[in-house]
């Protein structure tokens, strides 16, 4: 499958623990986005990176979360100190580039359950 | 701020009807819009896209229509078919960055 893998389908974790989140993109693309889709609500942008650099991080909230695209590996979305509100499906997607007939692909998302 | 809306949260359609999804944005900016479609438990798949240059994008049964002054599109399916059912989201972007912008979705069910 040469599709956009994220890993785990499924995350559950207890309040104040860390989630990490793996995206590895379509082959021979080098640029990911992360969204993240609340229960009832539309995807929600939240960073676009390249290789080992953050693009737009305007969607991602001020403290707790981060993200990386390292030269090698995929790339992580982190979570620290999880709160019940960060209970979502978070979808990363993946182009070869920007611009038009470029459309991204999405992977089928890590559902995050904070207990 | 919600800069593309999607108003409708549901539409039932007959199998064989045509089914008609809105899509409306704020940002004149926006060059560039998309459609996606989901599947349970599935990420979004790619379905149409449309060039603020242009007014109509055909591709089968799927055509999409961009009224650049109204600062709305709309999705047409026709025939539509069971296998249509899923949620639907337009999705707007600047060509100079990718940076999508998706409305709430409208899920479309298609009746046999």
């Amino acid at each position: 499958n040469a599709g956009v893998m994220q890993n785990p389908r499924h995350l559950v974790r207890r309040r104040g623990q860390e989630a990490r989140l793996r995206c590895s993109p379509m082959k021979g693309h080098s640029h990911v986005y992360w969204y993240r889709q609340l229960p009832e609500e539309g995807l929600k942008f939240m960073v676009y990176l390249q290789k080992e650099n953050i693009i737009d991080e305007s969607g991602m909230p001020k403290e707790r979360f981060s993200a990386e695209f390292p030269k090698e590996g995929p790339s992580i979305l982190r979570i620290q100190q999880v709160v019940r509100g960060d209970s979502a499906a978070y979808f990363c997607a993946s182009s070869p580039g920007t611009g038009v007939n470029q459309p991204q692909h999405f992977g089928d998302g890590t559902r995050l359950s904070i207990l | 701020d919600q800069q593309v809306k999607q108003n409708s949260p549901s539409l039932s359609v007959q199998e064989g009807r045509i089914s008609i999804l809105n899509c409306d944005y704020t940002n004149s900016m926006f060059d560039y819009f998309l459609w996606y479609k989901k599947y349970p438990a599935e990420g979004p798949t790619f379905l149409i896209s449309i060039s603020s240059i242009k007014d109509k994008n055909e591709d089968g049964r799927f055509t999409v229509f961009l009224n650049k002054s109204a600062k709305h599109l709309s999705l047409h399916i026709v025939p539509s078919q069971p296998g249509d059912s899923a949620v639907y989201f337009c999705a707007a972007t600047l060509t100079s960055n990718n940076d999508m912008r998706f409305g709430a979705g409208t899920r479309l069910t298609v009746k046999p």
